[in-house]
């Protein structure tokens, strides 16, 4: 298709456990982003990338939480050691170009984490 | 952190009623946009206004930006039971950020009843 993919569309994992999620963008979008979403706290931006490059990082909650992109396409967020509060729906985002572009976002379905 | 705050939280009317949304924000922006979310699906962008621009259209959308109260209104004409969805307002540029970091609202929940 032409959209956002993401993968898995839905993960439950036990505690303490390592979770891998995914991201396709649109084919030719030069920035990502990751955002979580949660019932107590909203959405809330997590990381950028431009190109395979992450400006900026400021949102991963903890050192648990890290993401990378590869071949300026797919990304994958990852999460070491699940907690419970961990438990949201990540979303992923692509546009075409990041710098002041006024670009509107494509977000994909998102995938529902939960970790028992 | 939200950048600011949507009202209603939620919102209940006929179909063919006139259904309008607020959001307020705290810093300077680039633009501000609207976005839907429709449930266990992810968020699709209705509209986008520029901090220069103070209302645009686009079909039963009207969308008002007011800087100086750093304040916007979504207003969606003629609604139809498929509008029912989750609303969000982002802004894009708070803080001085200048690659699209959107800074989310609470949302607004509109349930529309045929």
């Amino acid at each position: 298709g032409a959209g956002v993919s993401q993968s898995p569309s839905n993960k439950v994992t036990e505690k303490g456990k390592d979770v891998e999620l995914r991201c396709d963008p649109i084919s030719g979008h030069t920035a990502l982003y990751w955002y979580r979403q949660s019932l107590g706290q909203g959405l809330e931006f997590l990381i950028y990338f431009q190109g395979n490059s992450a400006p900026d990082k400021s949102g991963l909650p903890s050192d648990r939480f890290s993401a990378e992109r590869t071949g300026g396409s797919v990304s994958t967020l990852t999460i070491q050691r699940t907690q419970q509060e961990d438990s949201a729906v990540y979303l992923c985002a692509s546009s075409l170009v990041g710098p002041i572009s006024n670009q509107p976002q494509h977000f994909g379905d998102g995938t529902r984490l939960s970790i028992l | 952190s939200q950048q600011g705050e949507e009202d209603p939280q939620a919102l209940s009317i006929q179909e063919g009623e006139n259904a309008t949304m607020n959001c307020s924000y705290k810093t300077s922006i680039n633009n501000l946009q609207w976005y839907r979310q429709n449930s266990g699906r992810g968020l699709v962008h209705l509209i986008l206004i520029r901090s220069n621009e103070r209302e645009k259209h686009s079909g039963r959308l009207r969308v008002t930006l007011d800087t100086s109260k750093k304040s916007s209104s979504l207003l969606i004409t003629a609604s139809r039971a498929a509008d029912t969805a989750s609303y969000f307002c982002a802004t894009d540029g708070a803080g001085g950020t200048s690659y699209g970091k959107l800074t989310f609202g609470q949302g607004t929940i509109l349930t529309v009843h045929p």
